[in-house]
């Protein structure tokens, strides 16, 4: 079955604490992305990434980091994670004409 | 910048009532325009993509449309299983494929 996963689903976690979200894809897309969504805002883009090591800043990329080391991976990274950082965050991977999506992770920042 | 309105926010219909929903963009040189379907609490379900005005696009009881200023997902007849926030986002031109979304329409469906 086509589709990406995430891990954790759910996270709570205190301000300071370095942590990983995980998302992986099936679909062998080049195109994967991380997008957080907060009530009243939608969706905001984090960072994208066009291939393996082809990285790129999307509309709110601080206090974050990714990698691509492989094209089925695509890890999201708080190194020192703050409140303003609880949110839903999504990861989502494109072959240019579909985009599919994640199940998401909710992520409280305490 | 590019733009993306989404109108209405919310919209009730009662079960049967067909009604549209509207995304308009100011983004030049639309690569593509995706149309998603989003429950509470999960990720967005792909619905469409479209790539030039004129296309038309369908699916059980939606049919989404593109003009060179707006698109519109277009529901007839729907159910309460139809109740869900729906979400438009085209695509720029550049050399990265990456939707710029709207904020949503919220559609309840009442039995």
């Amino acid at each position: 079955e086509a589709q990406v996963t995430q891990n954790p689903r759910y996270l709570i976690t205190v301000t300071g604490k370095k942590l990983t979200v995980t998302c992986s894809q099936n679909m062998n897309h080049e195109y994967m992305s991380w997008y957080r969504q907060d009530p009243g805002l939608g969706l905001r883009q984090i960072y994208y990434s066009m291939n393996v090591e082809v990285t790129d800043k999307g509309d709110v990329p601080e206090g974050y980091k990714v990698s691509r080391k492989e094209k089925r991976n695509f890890p999201l990274i708080l190194e020192s994670p703050s409140p303003n950082q609880t949110s839903l965050y999504f990861c989502a991977s494109s072959n240019g004409y579909e985009q599919y999506f994640g199940p998401g992770t909710r992520l409280t920042v305490t | 910048e590019d733009q993306v309105t989404q109108s209405p926010e919310a919209l009730r219909l009662q079960e049967g009532e067909s009604s549209s929903l509207n995304c308009s963009y100011t983004v030049s040189g639309l690569r593509g325009l995706f149309w998603y379907r989003q429950d509470p609490g999960k990720g967005p379900e792909f619905l469409f993509t479209l790539y030039s005005a004129g296309e038309e696009k369908e699916k059980e009881r939606l049919k989404a449309t593109l003009t060179k200023k707006e698109s519109f997902l277009h529901i007839t007849a729907p159910k309460p299983e139809d109740s869900a926030t729906y979400l438009c986002a085209p695509v720029g031109p550049g050399g990265s494929y990456i939707p710029t979304f709207g904020r949503g329409t919220s559609l309840i469906v009442h039995p």
